[in-house]
């Protein structure tokens, strides 16, 4: 089993681009959840994915979407990118509210 | 809104010693779940033990046990018999019964000395 699997694992855009994650969950997970973690600081929640809706959000701006396919891998979408959007880019899945299981996460860096 | 605070930006032990990670919370919710995570430099983020508040009870898995006071708001972890691929950046976290997102503290960096 390959847990939870993210791509591209390092990513580097210019302000005013869009961006695009990937997030594949671990094997029986139905439910994506996506955090932001800037650096020296611990995750904030995006928003979260299930039954390829978007459940919970948040706050963040519009600018951060989302979606999920029928085989639960999920993307996050960032479009008009600010130099404050870099960061490392968490995925976890769950069967539950609690995500157990984390991807590596997608360094963002936006010069 | 709920904050979750840990005061200790890094600590250090010794190999084999036992440490105590502190951290409290702020809520006006009588439902909740208490966690720890752990992310070690491979930046994989790792449920390292969870508690619900309806529990008395304080969670124990392995060597990492919690000490879970409600009515201070106060959530520690305890690491016995410290090993060296306990290293890495732990994290309290704090999510509400009724909402899915999970709130993060700052993290604690724990180095363990050989």
């Amino acid at each position: 089993d390959a847990g939870v699997t993210q791509s591209p694992t390092h990513l580097i855009k210019t302000r005013g681009q869009q961006v695009t994650l990937r997030c594949s969950p671990k094997s029986g997970h139905d439910t994506v959840s996506w955090y932001q973690q800037a650096l020296g600081q611990g995750p904030q929640f995006i928003f979260q994915y299930y039954e390829e809706e978007e459940r919970q959000r948040g706050n963040f701006p519009d600018r951060f979407s989302g979606h999920q396919f029928p085989n639960y891998s999920s993307e996050l979408n960032v479009n008009a990118l600010l130099l404050g959007d870099s960061a490392l880019y968490l995925c976890a899945s769950s069967l539950t509210h609690t995500p157990r299981y984390f991807g590596p996460g997608t360094r963002l860096l936006v010069l | 809104a709920q904050t979750v605070t840990q005061s200790q930006p890094e600590m250090s032990v010794q190999e084999a010693e036992t440490v105590t990670l502190s951290c409290t919370y702020d809520t006006s919710e009588s439902d909740y779940y208490l966690f720890w995570y752990k992310q070690p430099p491979s930046r994989q983020m790792i449920l390292v033990i969870r508690q619900e508040a309806y529990k008395q009870q304080n969670a124990t898995e392995n060597r990492f046990s919690v000490n879970f006071q409600k009515a201070a708001k106060s959530f520690s972890l305890k690491i016995s018999d410290s090993q060296l691929g306990d290293a890495a950046m732990y994290f309290c976290a704090y999510r509400s019964a009724y909402l899915d997102k999970i709130i993060f503290g700052k993290g604690t960096r724990l180095h363990i000395l050989p």
